[in-house]
This record gives C-alpha cells, sequence and structure tokens, in this order.
C-alpha cells in the first residue's frame, strides 16, 4: 500500500473561502501531481512538481495554486472557493522505477456552497 | 490528438461470472499501458503496468492484454467477487516527455452483484 496521505478527506465550505487541501508521502519520491476528477469523468492533471521549489501548471486550467517547499509536502491553494470548484481533488507521487509507477492519495471530496 | 477510450462504460455481472473490459488508444509515442481500480471515494490502485514488448500480465484473478499494433488492451476479471465492484481506469503513458506524462481513459463502472 502506497504512503501517500491527503487531508481532509471531506470538506464542505462556504463560497469565497480559503481552503487548503494537504498531500504527503513518506517514499521520498521527487515528482509530485493534483489531479481533478469529476463523477465518470477521467482525471485531469491541474498541477505537478519535478522536487523542491518546483511548480508546474497541468492540462487542466485551475485557479488553485500549489507549493513545494518539502519533498514531502504538496498542499493545493484555493484562495476563494466558488461552487465551480466542487470536485474531488486526487494527489499522486511517482516513484523512479522502470516503470515509474504513480501512487495516489485517497482524494478529498470538497463541496463548495 | 492523444485519447484512450474504454468501453462499456458500465457493467453489472453477478457473483462468480467473468467479465472483460476494453481499451483503445491513440497515445504515440507509446510506453506503458496500466489498469487502475478505483473504488467509490477513493484513489486508483495499479493493477498491472505492461510495456510494449509485453502482451499479457497476470495478477491473480485480473489478466490484461496489450496488442500495440492495433492499439487495444482488454482487462479480464476472472471469477468475480462482490469487492471487484469499482471503476477500472485504463491509462497509457507516452514516451516523450519526463514528466511520465499519463492519458487517462473514462474508466468501466463494474458492479458485482451477488
Amino acid at each position: 500500500e502506497a504512503d501517500i496521505y491527503q487531508t481532509p478527506r471531506y470538506l464542505v465550505i462556504g463560497t469565497g473561502k480559503k481552503i487548503t487541501l494537504e498531500c504527503s508521502q513518506t517514499m521520498g519520491h521527487d515528482k509530485m501531481y493534483w489531479y481533478q476528477q469529476d463523477p465518470g469523468m477521467e482525471l485531469h492533471l491541474i498541477h505537478y512538481s519535478y522536487g523542491v521549489n518546483s511548480t508546474e501548471k497541468g492540462d487542466l486550467s485551475s485557479e488553485s495554486t500549489v507549493s513545494r517547499i518539502r519533498t514531502e509536502h504538496f498542499p493545493l491553494t484555493l484562495e476563494s472557493a466558488r461552487p465551480s470548484h466542487t470536485s474531488q481533488y486526487l494527489c499522486a507521487s511517482m516513484d523512479t522505477g522502470p516503470n515509474y509507477e504513480q501512487y495516489f492519495g485517497p482524494g478529498t471530496r470538497l463541496t463548495v456552497t | 490528438k492523444n485519447q484512450v477510450e474504454q468501453s462499456p462504460q458500465s457493467l453489472i455481472i453477478l457473483e462468480g461470472k467473468n467479465c472483460t473490459l476494453q481499451c483503445n488508444y491513440t497515445v504515440s509515442p507509446f510506453s506503458n499501458l496500466r489498469w487502475y481500480k478505483q473504488d467509490t471515494g477513493r484513489g486508483p490502485v495499479s493493477l498491472t503496468i505492461m510495456t510494449f514488448s509485453e502482451n499479457t500480465k497476470s495478477n491473480g484473478r485480473y489478466t490484461a492484454t496489450l496488442d500495440a499494433d492495433t492499439k487495444q488492451s482488454s482487462l479480464h476479471i476472472t471469477a468475480s467477487q462482490l469487492s471487484d465492484s469499482a471503476s477500472y481506469i485504463c491509462v497509457v503513458s507516452d514516451r516523450g516527455s519526463t514528466l511520465g506524462r499519463l492519458y487517462f481513459g473514462r474508466g468501466t463502472q463494474l458492479t458485482v452483484w451477488p
């Protein structure tokens, strides 16, 4: 089982609030990712990081921001939540083995009212 | 355009029966193809991963096949169990990026009834 954690698992919050979704992994992986997934739809990459102080935007435009100050920690922040941000957010990290296996966290289900 | 298409979108089978899920992709260049199982409200968990040279790989009751020429893959589940109820996602990685770029299908939602 992968050692990658996300908190909170569920979050219901009002419009305009600032929120931070936490993601941490204890595997020492340099590469980390944030995906957004709506019900019945595919995962969309919104942010990724190659390592400390490296962050890039993914394919799907997102109003969220990320930071990577420590290898093990990759938090995602929304400065002002809106109902359109309601979704599931999945964090992942990738190893450097021959298959570049990607390990996913359990996800955060965000609902903005 | 790099795409991954899965069929069927949803499937209901009785416990103990076998089933096969399909995946077609247009991703190029091709690095590997993965099948993930995603339980409701959880993150995906890897079942199998196959490179260009592999055409079949098993993981317990799960057997994946790959035809890199026709760009098709299948996931066969044998003697299904209630715990197999989940979404099964086909993911293809390209070789053209150090990012480890992954292309995700929408998944097949499998429901196993007792």
